[in-house]
């Protein structure tokens, strides 16, 4: 297992497209979670599984974003009609059930440019 | 989650310590400090974190002030990998449960 993976690893689209990213967390980790990160910003927490399970979704930034992880694998985020605003970094992570305190693994993100 | 303020940038030489401040004077009691940092073009790394004791492992030291209102980061004998944004973050320890509140942090640049 090479840790958490992310794919694209840079993505270019026309303002109005949609966007899907893929995470795949490490195999044994039932916690996925994704983050936005700015240009001079820390990232910002948006949503997390546990599972299949959708725990909080409450901080994803409109309804233009959406994320599932239907087989409690790996995870897709999907920016509907993207805006120049939606570009930046988009980040996973993944961890056990009871190891949040240093179990948080972070993949190396998908870079968003929306033109 | 407390909330914590950091210089936004420092410079240290190569070989030498580095030691990053952090304060969190509103941190509560079951607060715990954690250090997170971030390479350039990768996603953050845990490094350490702790409650009241002092805490070392291979990457770090983590210094806890006895009222617990500030903390250092000591890197022993920084190289130039180290050359990251480093995030110190106080929370409550909930399992996992929920995801992480990042700052600005601070810019570390090894000088060689």
């Amino acid at each position: 297992d090479t840790g958490v993976s992310q794919d694209p690893r840079h993505k270019i689209t026309k303002r109005g497209q949609n966007v899907t990213f893929r995470c795949d967390p490490i195999s044994e980790h039932n916690r996925l979670y994704w983050y936005r990160q700015t240009l001079g910003q820390g990232p910002e927490f948006l949503t997390y599984f546990q599972n299949e399970a959708q725990l909080e979704k409450s901080r994803l930034l409109s309804d233009r974003f959406s994320a599932e992880r239907p087989k409690g694998s790996f995870s897709t985020l999907e920016i509907q009609r993207t805006e120049q605003g939606d570009s930046a970094m988009y980040l996973c992570a993944s961890s056990i059930v009871g190891q949040g305190r240093d179990g948080y693994t972070f993949g190396s993100g998908t870079r968003l440019t929306v033109v | 989650d407390a909330k914590t303020t950091q210089p936004p940038s420092m410079d240290c030489a190569e070989g030498r310590a580095a030691n990053l401040p952090c304060n969190h004077s509103t941190i509560s009691g079951n607060e715990y400090v954690y250090w997170y940092r971030q390479i350039h073009s990768q996603g953050p790394q845990y490094i350490i974190h702790g409650l009241k004791n002092n805490e070392t492992n291979e990457m770090a030291s983590l210094i806890i002030t006895e009222d617990r209102k500030s903390s250092t980061l000591i890197l022993p004998h920084a190289t130039l990998r180290d050359t990251a944004v480093y995030y110190c973050i106080v929370r409550v320890d909930r399992g996992g449960a929920d995801g992480l509140t990042f700052g600005k942090g601070t810019h570390l640049i090894i000088q060689p």
